[in-house]
């Protein structure tokens, strides 16, 4: 099983609408990471949280510590938002990043 | 502030070909490295990490080695390349506050 878990997999929108990608994880990870990845491949940092809720332009990522649950939403999507957003957990015990298999998303204008 | 260097950002090679993917880092000391390789269609996986200079710990088996000759350098290396060694490899750093970086990646093709 892995320790960090996406969903959806697949996320497919138009132009516009308000998008949630989420992400579930074990105890032992301490920190989330919410990344995208381009087509070419670079990866980008977009936020890290341990509680809370951080924004970013249209990009809001929230926490619940409790149910070990995050959730990054954009609002008012646009087709440059075509990304693969990726999550990650930081295992403070074995300071290591675990990934999940991140979501495909695609905004068609 | 913090940046990392990785290249080359595409590379194709032949099989039983010897690999040298190179990472370094400005802007911090001391940095925890890490190589991930994401293979077509999967997430990303750990496959090396080191903690300091000659410091190296492996995750999985694999016709893959690290090396960390200074403390700012961070290389992934092979031998003999297989097929299976085709994917995209990154190179991150993970400071104490558990803020992240990454390279821009390196896409191998074996063929």
């Amino acid at each position: 099983k892995n320790e960090v878990e996406q969903s959806p997999q697949n996320l497919t929108a138009q132009e516009g609408e308000f998008i949630t990608i989420n992400c579930s994880y074990s105890v032992g990870i301490s920190a989330l990471h919410w990344l995208q990845q381009h087509p070419g491949g670079g990866i980008v940092s977009l936020f890290m949280l341990s509680s809370g809720k951080k924004k970013h332009g249209r990009l809001i990522a929230t926490i619940n510590i409790q149910e070990k649950h995050s959730s990054l939403h954009i609002t008012a999507s646009h087709p440059r938002d075509s990304a693969v957003y990726i999550c990650a957990g930081y295992q403070g015990g074995s300071e290591k990043l675990v990934f999940g298999k991140g979501t495909k998303l695609t905004v068609n204008p | 502030s913090q940046t990392i260097h990785q290249w080359p950002a595409t590379l194709v090679q032949p099989v039983g070909s010897p690999l040298s993917l190179e990472c370094t880092v400005e802007g911090t000391s001391n940095p925890n490295l890490y190589w991930y390789r994401q293979a077509a269609g999967r997430g990303l996986q750990l496959l090396f990490y080191s903690v300091g200079i000659g410091q190296i710990s492996s995750e999985v088996p694999q016709n893959l080695s690290a090396s960390r000759p200074q403390d700012r350098q961070f290389i992934l290396s092979s031998k003999k390349l297989l097929l299976s060694d085709s994917g995209f490899y990154l190179c991150a750093l993970l400071m104490l506050n558990t803020e992240a970086f990454f390279g821009q990646g390196t896409r191998l093709t074996v063929v």
